[in-house]
């Protein structure tokens, strides 16, 4: 069973450049989250979507944008990088918001320079 | 305040200890909690989910406390095997992280 996959698993950008982390999963989730994991503060939610078409805004999201036109898939989007986003992003999944666990991905180490 | 806060150790025992990790949350409505253990440099997987009552799964217990508005996690008999970093996890409208206790077991 794939899960939660990732794609890609590491990237180097340079300061405003632009980019996008994929995730997708097989498990027919509704509920799809895209976390930023950095040192000493714990994963912090920067978008999350309830369902296909729909995206919210979570914890940290400036800087960021997703889209989720199929429910399988849940785009991560870096218009203009910058080095405070250099971190480990993490995408997840799970049947409903929170009274059921998530499902992560493997992660995507993203550095800024 | 932080809305979940644990620990971060690290905490450093040998094999066959006993170890405990509490974690507080501040959201006093919060209604879902749950253990999950992250490696190095991998992905968090869920360890347990957190009851009312306390849960055991082998070697691993949870507990609840609403009142004082904490959880806890013992682990008896430690493995080389369990070292990890042990994050803890609060439901109020999102899912909300501890930043993790890490934990060590040696030979």
């Amino acid at each position: 069973n794939a899960g939660v996959t990732q794609t890609p698993k590491f990237r180097v950008l340079k300061t405003g450049q632009s980019m996008t982390l994929l995730c997708a999963q097989d498990m027919n989730h509704e509920y799809m989250y895209w976390y930023r994991q950095d040192p000493g503060m714990g994963l912090r939610l920067i978008h999350y979507s309830v369902g296909e078409g729909t995206t919210a805004k979570g914890e940290v999201p400036d800087g960021y944008n997703v889209s989720r036109l199929k429910k399988q898939n849940f785009l991560l989007g870096l218009e203009s990088a910058a080095p405070s986003q250099t971190s480990v992003y993490f995408c997840a999944s799970s049947w409903s918001n929170g009274r059921q666990p998530q499902h992560f991905g493997d992660g995507t180490r993203l550095s800024i320079l | 305040r932080k809305e979940v806060e644990q620990d971060p150790g690290p905490f450093n025992v040998p094999e066959g200890a006993t170890v405990a990790f509490n974690c507080t949350y501040s959201n006093s409505a919060s209604q879902s909690f749950f253990w999950y253990r992250q490696d190095c440099r991998k992905e968090p997987k869920l360890l347990m989910s957190v009851y009312s009552s306390g849960n055991e799964d082998g070697r691993f217990t949870a507990q609840l406390n609403r009142a004082s508005q904490y959880i806890s996690l013992l682990i008896r008999d430690s493995k080389l095997s369990d070292s990890a970093t042990y994050l803890c996890v609060v439901n109020e409208n999102d899912m909300r992280f501890g930043a993790g206790t890490r934990l060590t077991v040696k030979p």
